[in-house]
C-alpha cells in the first residue's frame, strides 16, 4: 500500500549546520510530492512542492528534488537557523475516486522534530 | 492569497456539551477536509468533502458530524466527546481536478475535552 519513510528523529543541529531529512515514497500511480512545517502551536504549512521526476521544489532555503528512480524527496537546508525548529513532514498526493468525485490524498511520514540551537 | 482560518483556536468541553469549530477559505477551492492530530504524530483523515458533497468519512464516530453550507465554509459539530477526542483539529482545503492537489492547512482548533 501507499506510505511514506522519514528519518526517525529527534535531529539536533546547531545554528548554520546542513540539513538533510531522508525521505522515501511508496504510491501507486504518479503522486506530487511536499514537504510541510509545523512550527510549535501551529497548523501544516506547505514548505514546498514537486509534481514530476526531476522537479526540485524549493522554498526560504530549503530544497527537494523528486527522485522517480529512488522514490525519494530528501529535504535540504545550507544553513539552517534556530527559527527552523520545528516538526517536517514529508507526503505525497494521489488522485482518489470517492463519493462520485475525485479528491487528493494526503500520505503523511511520521514526522521529523528538528531542533537548531544558537 | 492561501489562507484557511479556523475558529476558535482553543475549546474547553465537558462530555455533555455541543460545540462547533468553524473553518472558511475564499482561494475558491472545491475539496475541503477535516484531520484530527495527535501531539508530535502526522495529521489523520477525519471527513472529505469535494464540491460541498461529503465524499469520505473515515470512520470517524458519530459524535463527530461535519457540515458544509457553502464551497468557502465548513463545519464541525461535536456531541458528547471522551477525553480521548482531545486534540488539534485541522481543516485544509485544496484546488479542484487538474492540479497538483497539495493541501492548504489552517492553524488548527486545540480542543479539551474534560
Amino acid at each position: 500500500g501507499n506510505s511514506v519513510t522519514q528519518m526517525e528523529g529527534p535531529v539536533t543541529l546547531s545554528e548554520e549546520a546542513f540539513l538533510t531529512i531522508n525521505c522515501t515514497y511508496t504510491a501507486t500511480g504518479y503522486p506530487s510530492l511536499f514537504w510541510y512545517v509545523q512550527y510549535p502551536g501551529e497548523g501544516l504549512q506547505l514548505l514546498l512542492k514537486a509534481t514530476k521526476a526531476d522537479d526540485k521544489g524549493s522554498n526560504k532555503g530549503f530544497e527537494a528534488t523528486y527522485r522517480k528512480e529512488t522514490t525519494s524527496f530528501h529535504l535540504e537546508k545550507g544553513s539552517v537557523q534556530v527559527s527552523d525548529s520545528a516538526v517536517y513532514f514529508c507526503a505525497f498526493s494521489t488522485l482518489t475516486n470517492a463519493g462520485g468525485t475525485s479528491y487528493g490524498k494526503l500520505t503523511f511520514g511520521q514526522g521529523t522534530i528538528l531542533t537548531v540551537h544558537p | 492569497d492561501t489562507e484557511v482560518t479556523q475558529t476558535p483556536k482553543h475549546l474547553v468541553m465537558g462530555m455533555t456539551n455541543k460545540k462547533s469549530l468553524k473553518c472558511e477559505q475564499h482561494m475558491g477551492h472545491r475539496a475541503m477536509y477535516w484531520y484530527k492530530q495527535k501531539a508530535k504524530k502526522p495529521p489523520e483523515l477525519m471527513f472529505v468533502y469535494s464540491y460541498e458533497k461529503l465524499s469520505i468519512n473515515e470512520s470517524v464516530p458519530s459524535r463527530f458530524s461535519p457540515e458544509c453550507p457553502n464551497s468557502s465554509l465548513l463545519n464541525l459539530h461535536l456531541h458528547a466527546l471522551q477525553p480521548e477526542d482531545s486534540a488539534l483539529y485541522l481543516c485544509a482545503s485544496s484546488p479542484g481536478q487538474g492540479y497538483s492537489y497539495e493541501q492548504y492547512f489552517g492553524p488548527g482548533t486545540r480542543l479539551t475535552v474534560t
